[in-house]
């Protein structure tokens, strides 16, 4: 099936260490996105790529990073930079040229102990 | 500063009630006005998306209502089902979709 997979869909991690999110889709999108969910606050952009090699900070980047080094993988990096971590994770995606609809995973639940 | 403004935050609704969920937008730049629904622990899923150059669209029991003057638009559940349990954002985009900015989402409660 087509889709976007999401791991680990729970982390824990300790104040200081960096943590990786991975983001791959199967869907020949070109566009992907990285949201942060906390409650009340809706979807927050991170980070963006419309194409390989290609990405944009969004709102709130500080303390993240990504690449896009392939079509159908997009991985975030938390760094210890990042003061706040604990989150929801949303990766999500889209096909350039066609309906602006963004396709979802199912989310990573970060926790930093 | 909030690029979209959604309210209520929580709304709680009877069977076959009508929910009602509004956002207010700023930027004239806006181009499309997508509402996704989120189940808890899940990612959003497209419910119904609209663009300025109509006021209203329908889909099923779902409707928005948009208003280019006001900058505001609406999203109406008719004969809400506990189904419909869910939290629900409302998000704008340029006409190009690189950048999507969402509400900060309502809460919905359908009592059986």
């Amino acid at each position: 099936d087509g889709g976007i997979t999401q791991s680990p869909k729970y982390l824990f991690r300790k104040e200081g260490q960096n943590v990786t999110l991975s983001c791959e889709q199967n869907l020949n999108h070109d566009a992907m996105y990285w949201y942060r969910q906390d409650p009340g606050q809706g979807l927050r952009l991170i980070y963006y790529s419309q194409i390989v090699n290609d990405f944009q900070k969004g709102d709130i980047a500080e303390g993240y990073s990504v690449s896009r080094e392939k079509k159908e993988s997009f991985p975030l990096t938390v760094t210890s930079a990042q003061k706040n971590p604990t989150a929801f994770y949303l990766c999500a995606s889209r096909g350039l040229g066609l309906t602006g609809e963004l396709f979802f995973g199912e989310g990573s639940r970060l926790t930093v102990l | 500063q909030q690029q979209v403004k959604q309210s209520p935050q929580s709304l709680i609704v009877q069977k076959g009630g009508i929910s009602i969920i509004n956002c207010a937008y700023e930027n004239t730049a806006f181009d499309y006005f997508p509402w996704y629904q989120q189940f808890p622990g899940k990612g959003p899923a497209l419910l119904i998306a609209i663009r300025p150059d109509v006021s209203e669209k329908k889909e099923g029991r779902f409707t928005i209502s948009f208003n280019k003057s006001a900058k505001q638009f609406s999203l109406h559940i008719m004969d809400s089902q506990p189904g419909d349990s869910a939290t629900y954002f409302c998000a704008a985009s340029p006409y190009n979709f690189n950048k999507f900015y969402f509400g900060s989402g309502t809460k919905l409660n359908v009592k059986p």
